[in-house]
């Protein structure tokens, strides 16, 4: 079945311990990317990346890390994790190509304490 | 930049219900326009898209019409069922970005 596997589901965590959410895709997809959704703000996009070894800013960057090492995995690092970081994450993978659809995760609930 | 407008709601209906959920767009070029659903506690799923003017997209019963002229692509379906209560989200894609552009959101409770 093609989808995109985000884990975990849901994390608590405190503030300032290092984590990493997973993202997988089996499409074989070369566009990947994070977003966050808020109450009131809607979905805003982490990073991105085009391919691999190629990954970019997107509109809410700031304190997030992305690598892109393999074609299929996209992970989300948080290295300094902080309340204001408390967020419904969804990883997306697509064809290139305006034409195209994201196939979305299925969201990773985080709280930050 | 690219934007999308949609109507924030939340919209409440009777079963058997015509539904509408109005979006606008501001795009460079000739963007791609779809509509994701989103069932609580899931993720995002594609519900209907289309590339060009004046294409139609369906599915489930629902659809939009991409109208360059006055740079609209509003969902519609005519009889919702309680299945039907999910947020919806109008996005774009193209113009000149990969990146996929969405509104804020409808919310949609369809009541028995």
């Amino acid at each position: 079945e093609a989808q995109v596997t985000q884990n975990p589901r849901y994390l608590i965590t405190v503030t300032g311990k290092k984590l990493t959410v997973t993202c997988s895709q089996n499409m074989n997809h070369e566009y990947m990317s994070w977003y966050r959704q808020d109450p009131g703000l809607g979905l805003r996009q982490i990073y991105y990346s085009m391919n691999v070894e190629v990954t970019d800013k997107g509109d809410v960057p700031e304190g997030y890390k992305v690598s892109r090492k393999e074609k299929r995995n996209f992970p989300l690092i948080l290295e300094s994790p902080s309340p204001n970081q408390t967020s419904l994450y969804f990883c997306a993978s697509s064809l290139k190509g305006g034409g195209y659809g994201y196939t979305f995760g299925s969201g990773t609930r985080l709280t930050v304490v | 930049g690219n934007s999308v407008t949609q109507m924030e709601g939340p919209v409440t209906l009777s079963e058997e219900a015509f539904l509408t959920i109005n979006c606008t767009y501001t795009a460079t070029g000739y963007p791609s326009l779809f509509w994701y659903v989103q069932y609580p506690g899931e993720g995002l799923q594609l519900l209907l898209k289309a590339t060009k003017a004046d294409d139609k997209g369906s599915n489930k019963g629902f659809e939009a019409t991409y109208r360059k002229e006055t740079t609209s692509f509003h969902l519609e379906k005519g009889s919702v069922q309680v299945s039907d209560s999910a947020v919806y989200f109008c996005a774009l894609r193209g113009g000149g970005s990969e990146k996929l552009v969405f509104g804020k959101g409808t919310k949609l409770t369809v009541n028995p």
